[in-house]
């Protein structure tokens, strides 16, 4: 399975503020890439999705991909207490995906 | 529409026993997962079919087995459980992209203790 690497947290940010989230990894030739998002006890949820390089917005979500440097990241705009939660770094690898650690990220009052 | 569906949510075995994790797709999906995530870790890969009849191993799939006789049903089982198989399992699917796989839906969980 290729390996997938993600800064490791926790990330303590206030209510309002932009969270930073990266993730590398092994494989070149992987072509989809994935951000889930897990609250505590729960299942995985897919939040965003890229394929090509450059930066993809979806409300307070961007998702940047660089495949050059085999970098993908997201960034949390006007982080809420809602946004409270695990993000999994997720890249295809033929017909199945490899996950990171997760990043826990707390958005304090 | 129901998703993916996992039986049971909970359950405590003692070392040696056996047990089927059940796991049901109700979208047509092609492919199937099993992944399992011990606390502060990602998600490892067990087993993952890619079409009713084909199975294949991933990354950690000693201590378990997977059969899979219909599109709707990926049941994984365990022999002779160990502590080592405490975990929370994650049952999930996806439909075929290209020539990859797309989004993965997943199951609610099964959270298994090993006495």
């Amino acid at each position: 399975q290729k390996e997938v690497e993600q800064n490791s947290g926790p990330l303590s940010v206030p209510e309002g503020a932009i969270a930073s989230l990266n993730c590398t990894y092994s494989d070149r030739v992987s072509q989809s890439f994935f951000w889930y998002r897990q609250y505590s006890g729960k299942s995985p949820e897919l939040i965003m999705s890229i394929y090509s390089n450059g930066d993809k917005e979806d409300g307070r979500f961007t998702a940047q991909l660089n495949k050059a440097s085999q970098y993908v990241s997201l960034l949390i705009r006007d982080s809420q207490p809602s946004d409270s939660a695990t993000y999994l770094c997720a890249v295809n690898d033929d017909y199945k995906l490899s996950f990171g650690a997760g990043t826990t990220v707390t958005v304090r009052a | 529409n129901a998703g993916v569906t996992q039986t049971p949510k909970f359950r405590i075995l003692k070392i040696g026993q056996s047990m089927t994790l059940q796991c049901a797709q109700d979208m047509n999906h092609n492919y199937m997962y099993w992944y399992r995530q011990d606390p502060g870790m990602g998600l490892k890969l067990i087993y993952y079919s890619v079409g009713a009849g084909i199975t294949d191993k991933g990354e950690v799939p000693n201590g378990y087995n997977v059969s899979r006789s219909t599109t709707e049903d990926f049941p994984l089982r365990l022999e002779l459980a160990a502590p080592s198989q405490t975990s929370v399992y994650f049952c999930a699917s996806s439909r075929r992209t290209g020539s990859n796989t797309g989004e993965l839906f997943f199951g609610e969980g099964s959270r298994l203790t090993v006495l």
